[in-house]
């Protein structure tokens, strides 16, 4: 079974479009993150998300919004998609929260790519 | 602010030499380092990674870490590449009190036959 699993694969669409990511982790964990990879491998945190904090990073636009139905799933959402969020959006998920320095497991990835 | 810096983009090496890729980092408090690889369209898997203690860490897939505090590095190590060690690798900082990861810029290596 996939740990962290993310739907779609592969995303294409055009500007200003509304779209929507899935992420499902098996691993009983507390703790569920989005990143985004741009086209020159530059990882950077987007959010981090438990039952009790959500955490965004403050350089994410309001147009990206996680919403999680419960504690297995953190799927992200963003409005009005412009060229500039094309992209590998990767979730995570680990134990405990960064603050505990827990090891993260990445899902697959999503390739998001605006025309 | 932690921040993290890869000073090698790219790195080539043939199959069986030793291998070092460079970490460098600036951190606030104490930090929690890792390094992470990722194949080519995977997501990122965790090779290992270091809290305190001894300074020395072994990982998964025979590589290992030494963390030198006065040089503000945390190189990665194996002593023998195989071809199956192409890949993306990636060095992150955290800090205990704080909710944020810094990811470096990669490095790339490639294994020559």
């Amino acid at each position: 079974d996939t740990a962290v699993s993310q739907t779609p694969k592969y995303l294409v669409t055009q500007m200003g479009n509304d779209k929507s990511i899935k992420c499902e982790q098996n691993l009983g964990h507390d703790t569920m993150y989005w990143y985004k990879q741009d086209s020159k491998k530059f990882l950077k945190i987007m959010f981090s998300y438990n039952n009790k904090e959500l955490i965004i990073n403050e350089t994410v636009p309001n147009r990206f919004s996680p919403k999680s139905p419960d504690k297995a799933h953190l799927n992200l959402h963003i409005n009005s998609l412009e060229l500039g969020d094309s992209a590998v959006y990767f979730c995570a998920s680990s134990l405990g929260g960064l603050a505990a320095g827990e090891t993260q497991y990445f899902g697959p990835g999503t390739r998001l790519l605006v025309l | 602010a932690q921040s993290v810096t890869q000073p090698d983009i790219h790195i080539t090496v043939s199959e069986g030499a030793s291998l070092e890729l460079r970490c460098n980092y600036s951190y606030g408090a104490t930090p929690y380092l890792f390094w992470y690889v990722q194949s080519p369209g995977q997501g990122l898997q965790l090779l290992l990674k270091y809290f305190s203690g001894d300074t020395l860490v072994q990982g998964i897939k025979g590589f290992e870490a030494e963390f030198k505090r006065s040089q503000s590095s945390f190189n990665l190590r194996k002593p023998s590449v195989h071809w199956s060690d192409a890949a993306e690798y990636f060095c992150a900082v955290a800090s205990y009190n704080n909710n944020d990861m810094r990811f470096g810029a990669g490095t790339r290596l490639t294994v020559k036959p």
